[in-house]
């Protein structure tokens, strides 16, 4: 298995659609997660942290089931400018030295 | 502020040459990381430095890839006699601080290296 697996997608949406990523992992005893966002040929950029059971940011909510190993990252009333790729990021250690990232599920969103 | 600074921004070699690439990072950043990111892969942790501690290179790949830290600021990637693998896009970040919680990784635009 895999240490982060996303579905590469793409996700296509309308706006204002919702839409939901999941992101497995392995390592039962990773604590805390990321979500990263990555515009085409751009740098990623931290996106969400999810410490406990979840998080929510506006129309952003990441919700964490440690049982399944799996967080996910739901989006409300989807923008056009929403339209990117969305890393999973699990640390490896505890110190956060080192970052598995996922490969990402990309997401396209259309008027 | 400035943000992450990566040059040269794009770097096409031919096979065996040797690459030089470079990172600066936010000043102040005790931190530095170096990935990679290939063609439909997630990012590749590489290496990173921590202050004057040594560095964890754990996950370079091969003996070909060295990287320095000079003045604990600006850091150089190198990769010698390069391979078509190696072809990919090399992301450098810094933070505040690695260890305790988590400081957020600042990335930068990244090299886009193509080895022919």
């Amino acid at each position: 298995r895999k240490e982060v697996e996303q579905d590469p997608g793409p996700f296509n949406v309308p706006e204002g659609a919702t839409v939901a990523f999941n992101c497995t992992y392995s390592n039962s005893a990773s604590q805390s997660f990321f979500w990263y966002r990555q515009d085409c040929r751009k740098e990623p950029k931290l996106l969400m942290s999810v410490y406990s059971s979840g998080n929510e940011d506006g129309r952003f909510t990441a919700q964490l089931n440690r049982a399944s190993q799996y967080i996910s990252l739901l989006i409300r009333d989807s923008k056009l400018s929403d339209s990117a790729t969305y890393l999973c990021v699990v640390p490896m250690n505890t110190g956060f030295q080192k970052l598995v990232f996922g490969t990402g599920t990309r997401l396209l969103v259309s008027p | 502020g400035a943000g992450v600074s990566q040059s040269p921004s794009n770097k096409v070699t031919e096979k065996g040459k040797d690459v030089e690439l470079r990172c600066d990072p936010i000043s102040g950043h005790t931190a530095l990381y170096w990935y990679r990111q290939s063609l439909g892969q997630g990012l590749e942790f590489l290496i990173y430095f921590q202050g004057n501690s040594a560095p964890d290179k754990s996950g370079l790949p091969s003996d070909r890839f060295s990287a320095e830290r000079t003045g604990g600021s600006v850091s150089t990637l190198t990769i010698q006699r390069t391979q078509q693998e190696d072809s990919a896009v090399y992301l450098c970040a810094s933070s505040l601080f690695a260890g305790g919680d988590y400081n957020e990784q600042f990335f930068g635009p990244g090299t886009r290296l193509t080895v022919l």
